[in-house]
């Protein structure tokens, strides 16, 4: 595609509920990143993936989060059992391909999570 | 652990003024520098990459500098206008361990006033 493209762009949920969040990045960028963007803050790494390497899930804050990349495109970050301070939008981007390190990088509009 | 900060948090101008933005990071052996402007609801666009061996790069009315010794980048808007109004954010590229880390300032609310 032309450009990063996340959905859903808002979701409001119930505490307790689970929640997919989708990134499709551009076509042929090879590493891809989450982060989160809480209200007020700056942006908190969450998970990155290049190419058919281990992805780095350092920054996923607790058990409840997990992500995954399928076919080295599309990328799915689900929350489970959602907690009011989930609430925050959910930013991905990807990279420049074989510029893995020093490529420019390009953001999707985010998605927007409400727990109530 | 790198760490990246952004002087001022927030900034308010008259519409024509020439403006600087600072960004400081605390490990000097980046790989590059990349400015980015949010606006409001929306995601990050790119503005200015830098790799770590340029010392400038410039886009129409934007520059940005890099002085990797000091740990420093500044990104300079001449004749701002009130388009320009975002939060303008930088984030460098170091290495981690076996990974690369991208780390982000908390960046820096601009206002220009028409």
């Amino acid at each position: 595609g032309a450009g990063v493209s996340q959905s859903p762009s808002n979701k409001v949920t119930e505490k307790g509920k689970d929640v997919e969040l989708r990134c499709d990045p551009i076509s042929g960028h090879t590493a891809l990143y989450w982060y989160r963007q809480s209200l007020g803050q700056g942006l908190e790494f969450l998970i990155y993936f290049q190419g058919n390497s281990a992805p780095d899930k350092s920054g996923l804050p607790s058990d409840r989060f997990s992500a995954e990349r399928t076919g080295g495109s599309v990328s799915t970050l689900t929350i489970q059992r959602t907690q009011q301070e989930d609430s925050a939008v959910y930013l991905c981007a990807s990279r420049t391909p074989g510029l893995e390190v020093t490529g420019e990088l390009f953001f999707g509009e985010g998605s927007r999570l409400t727990v109530l | 652990k790198q760490e990246v900060t952004q002087i001022p948090a927030a900034l308010s101008v008259p519409e024509g003024e020439n403006l600087v933005l600072n960004c400081s990071f605390t490990d000097s052996a980046i790989y590059n520098l990349q400015w980015f402007r949010q606006d409001p609801g929306k995601g990050l666009t790119s503005l200015l990459l830098i790799q770590s061996s340029q010392r400038e790069q410039t886009s129409g009315r934007l520059n940005a500098s890099l002085d990797k010794s000091s740990g420093r980048s500044t990104l300079y808007i001449a004749a701002s206008q009130p388009g320009d109004s975002a939060t303008y954010l930088c984030a460098v590229v170091t290495r981690g361990g076996s990974n690369y880390k991208l780390t982000f300032g908390k960046g820096t609310l601009l206002t220009v006033n028409p």
